[in-house]
């Protein structure tokens, strides 16, 4: 069966610092990847997508950007976090744009 | 742009009563209708789907109803217990990879 994870599962960054959000999935071949940010009591907002190794879309123009360096890991970056970064990350894969699994999250606090 | 309308925000039932929470999509290509359920500090769990050429589905206590005509979809809740206490969100596919979420309806029942 297929498996999301998501680490770290907190993380608390001073504005300024860097970011490194790691997301990898078990069990399946080729997924679309997602990176999905929740504002605390809002809804899902689509930050990327990935159809493919080194293939990246960009939704929401900012200060974050994703790579995808192997097949079934999705990374989410910054180079200088803002307050306004804060907030509840969420990773997911799909097949063949079908169902969209998610994984754990991440929950960011930027200070 | 596309847009998923949400409503309510908020829902409280009795237990053993029953929960509706509606949808209206914007773009007509839309063809693929996920509901969530997301418990606090946890990643969006799909408990049901339905697609554009099915008019209803259901499993076991949820239902989901879908309008193409109108551009609704519904989520239904038999017999409610206080384990579907829960944030739950609509989405509707745009385009082969993506979703577009609805808002959310925080879901409280009354034991």
């Amino acid at each position: 069966s297929q498996t999301i994870h998501q680490w770290p599962a907190t993380l608390v960054q001073p504005v300024g610092s860097p970011l490194s959000l790691e997301c990898t999935v078990e069990g399946t071949s080729n997924p679309n990847l997602y990176w999905y940010r929740q504002a605390a009591g809002r809804g899902l907002q689509l930050l990327f997508y990935s159809v493919g190794i080194g293939q990246i879309s960009s939704e929401v123009p900012q200060n974050l950007s994703a790579s995808r360096p192997q097949d079934r890991q999705f990374i989410l970056s910054s180079k200088k976090l803002l307050l306004s970064d804060s907030g509840f990350y969420l990773c997911a894969w799909s097949l063949n744009g079908n169902e969209q699994y998610f994984g754990p999250g991440t929950r960011l606090t930027v200070t | 742009g596309e847009n998923v309308e949400q409503h309510p925000s908020t829902l409280s039932v009795q237990e053993g009563d029953s929960a509706v929470i509606k949808c209206t999509y914007s773009d007509s290509a839309s063809n693929y209708f996920p509901w969530y359920k997301q418990e606090l500090g946890k990643g969006p769990q799909l408990i049901i789907d339905i697609r554009s050429n099915v008019g209803e589905k259901k499993d076991q206590r949820i239902a989901v109803t879908l309008n193409k005509t109108a551009k609704h979809f519904s989520l239904h809740i038999t017999e409610t217990q206080p384990e579907d206490s829960a944030v739950y969100f609509c989405a509707a596919s745009i385009g082969t990879y993506k979703y577009i979420f609805g808002t959310g309806t925080r879901l409280k029942v009354l034991a």
